[in-house]
């Protein structure tokens, strides 16, 4: 079974500031994929990064980098030069291969409450 | 349409009564998801469907709850004779069942049990 794990229910920065957001997983397959995305009070879900396990290179999306750590089972979102809109519940996400039976279930961590102070 | 789309947007039910919520994915996604989402909660998954596949029901939390797919589009997710612990934010996603991309939620029903 596959599971998520984000330790910080809440986090605060400083606007402008950078802030790292804590996901660890788990799984028995080789192969999956590992998202972020971000929720802000309206209740939208919107996708945000993207890392498959076997890239080479740590993902980037604009403001957003994904720090992947695959002997750790770690993948951090870091945020740079946060801002106001940033504010919102940030949560990641995993997804195993097509094959392997409920892995095939995308399954998402509690969540981080990210709040950016002005 | 451009997005997932999932209707009623809010459902107010009485305690007791049956309710359906539907979800429209986005054309050509064949993988399909239901997730629960409590107040200040994450996403707990409820059924999903893939294709031709049989669905994975294994997050469905009673016989209370049944989903269906028609012609591979749109999803009806059921809820029988509902519960105040059934109240939460129902939330659809989609994906191309291609690789690892990414899902696209809908904007969810709100559930209100009384």
């Amino acid at each position: 079974a596959q599971k998520i794990t984000q330790t910080q229910p809440g986090m605060f920065v400083q606007e402008k500031e950078a802030v790292t957001l804590d996901c660890t997983y788990d799984t028995s397959d080789p192969s999956y994929g590992l998202f972020w995305y971000k929720q802000p009070s309206s209740g939208e879900m919107i996708f945000l990064i993207y890392q498959g396990s076997y890239d080479q290179q740590n993902a980037t999306e604009g403001r957003y980098s994904l720090n992947f750590q695959k002997a750790r089972k770690s993948a951090n979102l870091v945020i740079s030069a946060s801002q106001l809109g940033d504010s919102a519940m940030y949560f990641c996400a995993m997804r195993g291969p097509t094959i392997s039976g409920s892995a095939r279930q995308l399954t998402f961590g509690s969540g981080t409450q990210l709040t950016v102070l002005p | 349409g451009a997005g997932v789309s999932q209707s009623p947007s809010n459902k107010v039910t009485e305690k007791g009564k049956d309710v359906e919520l539907r979800c429209d994915p986005i054309s050509g996604h064949t993988a399909l998801y239901w997730y629960r989402q409590s107040l200040g909660q994450g996403l707990e998954f409820l059924i999903y469907f893939q294709g031709n596949s049989a669905p994975d029901k294994s997050g469905l939390p009673s016989d209370r709850f049944s989903a269906e797919r028609t012609g591979g589009s749109v999803s009806t997710l059921t809820i029988q004779r509902t519960q105040q612990e059934d109240s939460a934010v129902y939330l659809c996603a989609s994906r191309l069942d291609r690789g690892y991309t990414e899902a696209f939620f809908g904007q969810g029903t709100r559930l209100t049990v009384v």
